[in-house]
């Protein structure tokens, strides 16, 4: 299995451009996370979804936008970036359970925006 | 949920036990405690979890006061691969988020 999948691994942009986030799991998990990091800090939640066809805004959601395309697939889409946005984006997911709620994370995405 | 407080940085020197303390005070009856860690700039690897009870893996021991009022990760022989930093997070096990504080920085010295 390959758990959680981020695609691109690296990305420049102009201020202003759009991209997409793309990310994907293959662990049968209802819920997915996408968290921002920035240098020296913590994980900051944008947005998550805790099942198909819902989405819910984190800490941080301005400028930003997601879809739950399906159960595995799992997007964020910078419409308009900003330099503010430069930062390391992981997607993560979780499955069900008391005691099984447990995250696991993606590779990361290290977005740089000019 | 419940917030947690953690120091920005220990040192531990290779071969003994890492003892890694988290205060989460306000922490409430059916709230869990998770530990995870980042390695460098990987994304975050879960550890070990808990309600009440000690709890151990082939990873780590997590130690939960009586009060749960903290708790203290253990890495029972830290090697230089442990060098990370370690995430104490405190919520309910049906909540939908995850937050994660600045966590304690481990530098495991040879």
């Amino acid at each position: 299995n390959a758990g959680v999948t981020q695609t691109p691994k690296f990305q420049v942009l102009k201020t202003g451009q759009s991209m997409t986030l793309q990310c994907a799991q293959d662990m049968n998990h209802n819920s997915m996370y996408w968290y921002r990091q920035d240098p020296g800090m913590g994980l900051r939640l944008i947005y998550y979804s805790a099942s198909e066809g819902t989405t819910d805004k984190g800490e941080v959601p301005n400028g930003y936008n997601v879809s739950r395309l399906n159960k595995r697939e799992f997007s964020l889409r910078l419409e308009s970036a900003a330099p503010s946005q430069t930062s390391v984006y992981f997607c993560a997911s979780s499955g069900q359970g008391t005691g099984a709620n447990v995250l696991t994370f993606g590779a990361g995405s290290r977005l740089t925006v000019l | 949920d419940a917030k947690t407080t953690q120091p920005p940085s220990m040192d531990c020197a290779e071969g003994r036990a890492a003892n890694l303390p988290c205060n989460h005070s306000t922490i409430s009856g059916n709230e869990y405690v998770y530990w995870y860690r980042q390695i460098h700039s990987q994304g975050p690897q879960y550890i070990i979890h808990g309600l009440k009870n000690n709890e151990t893996n082939e990873m780590a021991s997590l130690i939960i006061t009586e009060d749960r009022k903290s708790s203290t990760l253990i890495l029972p022989h830290a090697t230089l691969r442990d060098t990370a930093v370690y995430y104490c997070i405190v919520r309910l096990p049906t909540g939908n988020q995850f937050y994660f504080g600045t966590g304690t920085s481990l530098t495991v010295i040879p």
